[in-house]
């Protein structure tokens, strides 16, 4: 099973500021996601095949990265971005997620 | 719009059993494999179990392997999990999630679409 780790585990930013987050996979993979879920709600994706945007889903969320190092990054947040950000690889049986990174409020 | 809905969640006895049940509209059912994914309270996510579009590749976590069965009816747009053997450890929100692009040798995906969730919780 891959292991993913996400860093940090709390990120504390002001609005209008920018925010990289980061994913490491424990080997190579070629096929990474990114999720947003606010409090309460559903995961929403965000990011598939590591840079390319869901439908809908706003330019300051990029993605970045290959083998075992992936970011995800919002260049200018805005209010509703607070939330708690996964990554997935999805190249591997099982699917594994990171544990989080929770995007809160300076 | 793509709409799932899970339904069948509740309290249960450890070692009891329970079925739960999400309804698809808004796309072709048929034509998407779906997945089964938890979410403990407070914790993270986890895949639980992946069915293709005809059930003829099946998945699971080995945390549920022998005890959870995922099926699906491809004429009623539903797709279930039947739950066995339950454990405290499965206590969580239980979310059908529909596959997303897929890459470009059409084998992997990741969730492009998930239901509200359905609470499960295993307790004495």
């Amino acid at each position: 099973e891959i292991v993913m780790t996400q860093s940090p585990a709390t990120l504390s930013v002001s609005p209008g500021e920018r925010a990289t987050l980061s994913c490491r996979a424990s080997q190579s993979v070629s096929n990474l996601a990114w999720y947003q879920q606010k409090r309460g709600l559903a995961p929403r994706l965000l990011i598939y095949g590591a840079a390319t945007r869901a439908t809908d889903i706003p330019a300051r969320f990029s993605g970045s990265g290959s083998g075992t190092e992936f970011s995800l990054t919002i260049s200018s947040l805005q209010s509703e971005d607070f939330a708690v950000y996964y990554c997935q690889q999805y190249n591997n049986w099982p699917p594994t997620f990171g544990q989080g990174t929770k995007v809160e409020i300076k | 719009e793509v709409q799932l809905v899970e339904s069948g969640g509740g309290l249960v006895k450890p070692g009891g059993s329970l079925r739960l049940s999400c309804a698809a509209s808004g796309f072709t059912f048929s034509s998407y494999t779906m997945n089964w994914v938890r979410q403990a309270p407070g914790k993270g996510l986890e895949w639980v179990s992946s069915l293709s579009r005809n059930s003829d590749y099946i998945h699971y976590a080995d945390s549920v392997k022998g005890r959870f069965t995922i099926s699906r009816d491809n004429a009623k747009n539903s797709l279930y999990l039947q739950m066995n053997s339950l454990r405290a450890e499965d206590t969580a929100v239980y979310y059908c999630a529909r596959e997303g692009p897929r890459d470009s040798n059409g084998l992997y995906y990741p969730l492009g679409y998930w239901g509200q969730g359905s609470l499960v919780t295993v307790s004495s």
